[in-house]
């Protein structure tokens, strides 16, 4: 299994809603990721997880919430979002942090498409 | 700071012709250079990648060759096909063992039957 699994593939929210995004990966990797994606852009880092751990939060507003349950899960809590902030919004894993020289292999889920309206 | 500048961003071929897309980084500690094809409604996939103690790299039809020196790496792709039309992303790795990749702006890739 070399998939990473995002749900849902689609969101429409309010702006005074909460919802969940959610992450799968059974590669036994130790670090996860969340990337944010806008339209015809690359990928923009937001956070990283490492052996559960909160290791990178990238001045991301407290209105997006990580977490990681397992090894194997992470979640994306998103609460009173602006129009701004939909994008495609990636999940990614790599089998662990940098070791000194040796950059690990990022893969990415398909995304989950989120609009705010 | 770090930059990644990848060329050209559009780039239209015919059906077996070959493609090549450019990236220049900026930080002369990166040492992970991995490409990534993105087609629509999907995420990146990794189709490649190098790192600093290799020049060139070969996949079937794809491979990637890179030039410490310059601070430069190359994606070519021979024998297009229809199924290569995509956009691409370049990345370096961050000089300091960070898990940060700096992203190229993409190479939006058109093969024309």
């Amino acid at each position: 299994d070399t998939e990473v699994t995002q749900t849902p593939k689609h969101l429409v929210m309010g702006m005074t809603n909460k919802k969940s995004l959610k992450c799968e990966q059974h590669m036994g990797h130790r670090a996860m990721y969340w990337y944010k994606q806008k339209a015809k852009k690359p990928p923009e880092l937001m956070f990283v997880y490492s052996y559960e751990k909160l290791s990178i939060n990238e001045s991301v507003p407290s209105r997006f919430s990580p977490e990681c349950p397992n090894s194997s899960l992470l979640n994306l809590h998103l609460h009173a979002l602006q129009p701004e902030d939909s994008a495609l919004y990636l999940c990614a894993s790599s089998h662990g942090p940098p070791r000194g020289d040796l950059y690990e292999k990022l893969f990415f889920g398909s995304g989950t498409q989120l609009s705010v309206l | 700071g770090e930059n990644v500048e990848q060329h050209p961003s559009t780039l239209s071929v015919q059906e077996g012709d070959s493609a090549v897309i450019k990236c220049t980084y900026s930080d002369s500690a990166s040492n992970y250079f991995p490409w990534y094809k993105q087609e629509l409604g999907k995420g990146p996939q990794l189709i490649i990648d190098i790192r600093s103690n290799v020049g060139e790299k070969k996949d079937q039809r794809i491979a990637v060759t890179l030039n410490k020196t310059a601070k430069h790496f190359s994606l070519h792709i021979t024998e297009t096909q229809p199924e290569d039309s995509a956009v691409y992303f370049c990345a370096a790795s961050m000089g300091d063992s960070s898990y940060k990749l700096i992203f190229g702006s993409g190479t939006r890739l058109l093969v024309r039957p």
